[in-house]
């Protein structure tokens, strides 16, 4: 069956630093790739994500390209914020394009210091 | 826009009882609704999948006798832990599908099930 694997957390990073969370999944087909960010309190958000290979998604300056030959999908950020603190997943779903429910990674819990 | 609300945020039960969880689609007609699980440090688990008006869909492992999910309207599925125990302990969190943005799931903010 599908499943995501992502670094494990917490990762601390000072204000400004290169941010870098990697992504790997194991599925059938080709499966859609989304990043999500659960800040405290709320409910998950769609960051951004790539439907095929060689794809990028890009939003707020978090980048990830779909990368089948490696089956990753990395998260990164040139210059992160306090802002940025939060819990990010990474998942995927079916060829379906949304037919189905997410696979999610554990989540990796980013602190940003100032 | 696209907004998705859980009520309640937290509920904390005492064995055996019952306890109903309600996902609403605030500003848009949800033709599809999930419900995850999300144990401390672990993914978020999908339990089920349901659309309006008919059965869920349940993911292998998970019993449907116990965990009822009800899609009775285009805004509203509710989730219902039936003669809850203590291992059902755990963060549910649904998410809707629809609106102009049918392909994208919204999340809503989750509810912390303590049963004692």
């Amino acid at each position: 069956g599908n499943s995501v694997t992502q670094m494990e957390g917490p990762v601390t990073l000072s204000e400004e630093a290169f941010l870098t969370i990697n992504c790997t999944y194991t599925a059938t087909g080709y499966p859609s790739l989304f990043w999500y960010v659960q800040y405290p309190g709320e409910g998950l958000q769609l960051l951004l994500k790539a439907t095929k290979a060689d794809d990028k998604g890009s939003n707020k300056g978090f980048e990830a390209t779909y990368r089948k030959e490696t089956t990753s999908f990395h998260l990164e950020k040139g210059s992160v914020q306090v802002s940025d603190s939060a819990v990010y997943f990474c998942a995927l779903n079916g060829p379906g394009g949304g037919a189905d429910g997410l696979t999610f990674g554990k989540g990796t819990h980013l602190i940003i210091q100032p | 826009g696209a907004v998705v609300s859980q009520h309640p945020s937290w509920v904390i039960c005492k064995s055996g009882t019952s306890v109903k969880i309600e996902c609403r689609s605030l500003d848009f007609q949800a033709t599809t609704m999930f419900w995850y699980r999300q144990f401390p440090k672990q993914s978020l688990m999908l339990m089920a999948t349901s659309n309006e008006g008919s059965k869920a869909t349940y993911e292998q492992g998970v019993e449907k006798d116990k965990f009822l999910i009800n899609h009775a309207s285009l805004t509203l599925s509710t989730l219902t832990v039936t003669s809850a125990h203590p291992e059902d302990s755990s963060f549910y969190i649904c998410s809707a599908r629809g609106g102009t943005s049918p392909k994208e799931q919204f999340f809503g903010p989750g509810t912390r099930l303590t049963v004692l």
